[in-house]
Parts: C-alpha cells; structure tokens; sequence
C-alpha cells in the first residue's frame, strides 16, 4: 500500500461548484497532516494543516479520521483561480520528513 | 513574507557533470531539506538537515548527492556525476519543525543531457 494515497482526476467542475477530495496514508503513527497547493511547474504552498477536529479556512474545509486513515478537503464555491494540484501530506510523529501523496487536479471552468 | 530563495532557477549540464544546486532557508528555521519532482510525477523526499548535519535520508540520495551548509545562510545540494534520470525539479525547503509544515522554495529544474 502506498504511503499517502490520492486520486490523480483530473476533477472538472464548473465555478461556483463545491468539490471534495479525499487522500488516505497507510502509517497509523502519522502525526501531522496538511493540504498543499501546486501550480503548474511550481513549488507547492501550504494551503493548510488539518487538525483532529476539523478546520476550517474560508471555502476551504479540512477533516481527518483517523480510525479510517482517511483526509479530506472540501472547496466550497469554487473560483478559476482555484485550478491547481492539491496534494496530500504526512508526517509520522519523530521524523521530521514530509511525505506526498501524488496530488488531485483540478480544473474549475466558467 | 519570509521566503526561501534557490538558485539558479534553471541549469542545464551534461551527464557526469558535477552540479551544485544552492539555497537560502529562512533565517530563524532549524530544519533544511531537499526534495525533488520528476516531471508528472510526485514530490518525493531526498535529504533532511538539522544541526549541521543529515537527520534522515531517502533511498534516492545515494553516494552522488552530499548536502552542505558551508556558512549561517547557505545550503547546498551536490550530484558528483549526475545521469540523464537526475534531471528533475529540486525544490529545497525550510521548517521550524515538520509539524508545522514546510516553506519551499520556487525549485531548480535541472536537465541533464
């Protein structure tokens, strides 16, 4: 099983949409989690971390589970500029490593 | 903003080439790392550093690579003799800790010919 599981999409919504992504990890000692941003041939961006109880920033939702191993990301009202690559992150408690999921495309069109 | 600065943006060198890709974390972070992205593929973690020295490596970093802070500002990445399947995008990044999440920088895209 891989470490940090995505679905690749592409998702194609229309703006104005509310779009859901999902991502699991395989390691139950994972510590700490977080959605990035990756634009094309761009470095990735931190969108946001995700917290046990679930966060919210704007129209964007975070959740975790971690009896299922299982993240997710919620965009609600979805703009042009929020096509990009969203990808899943994993740290496992005592390692200072981050591990990447292979990231879920989005394509928000008028 | 903080950010973390790499240079050059964009290298081009021949096979069995020696390359040295440089970057300047952010000042009050204490972990630095380099990560790199093969076109179309995923990030994938090659090297952390804390404390003047590597704390956890991948399989991808090999004898080749060889990671150095040589003053207060500076991290480096070396390939001694790089292979066509090197050429990637390396993105070096800075944390205060991996819990918090990383700062990256805008990459080098290396093309080994």
């Amino acid at each position: 099983r891989k470490e940090v599981e995505q679905d690749p999409g592409p998702f194609n919504v229309p703006e104005g949409a509310t779009v859901a992504f999902n991502c699991t990890y395989s390691n139950s000692a994972s510590q700490s989690f977080f959605w990035y941003r990756q634009d094309c041939r761009k470095e990735p961006k931190l969108l946001m971390s995700v917290y046990s109880s679930g966060n919210e920033d704007g129209r964007f939702t975070a959740q975790l589970n971690r009896a299922s191993q299982y993240i997710s990301l919620l965009i609600r009202d979805s703009k042009l500029s929020d096509s990009a690559t969203y990808l899943c992150v994993v740290n496992m408690n005592g390692f200072q490593k981050l591990v990447f999921g292979t990231g879920t495309r989005l394509l928000v069109s008028p | 903003e903080p950010e973390v600065t790499q240079t050059p943006s964009h290298q081009v060198t021949q096979m069995g080439q020696e390359v040295i890709l440089r970057c300047v974390p952010i000042s009050n972070h204490l972990y630095f790392y380099w990560y790199r992205q093969i076109l179309g593929q995923k990030v994938e973690f090659l090297v952390s550093f804390y404390n003047n020295e590597i704390s956890e490596k991948s399989e991808i970093f090999d004898d080749q690579f060889s990671v150095e802070r040589p003053d207060g500002s500076n991290f480096t990445l070396k390939i001694r003799s790089t292979k066509l399947e090197d050429s990637a995008m390396y993105f070096c990044a800075s944390s205060v800790g991996a819990v918090y999440g990383y700062t990256f920088g805008s990459g080098t895209r290396l093309t080994v010919v």
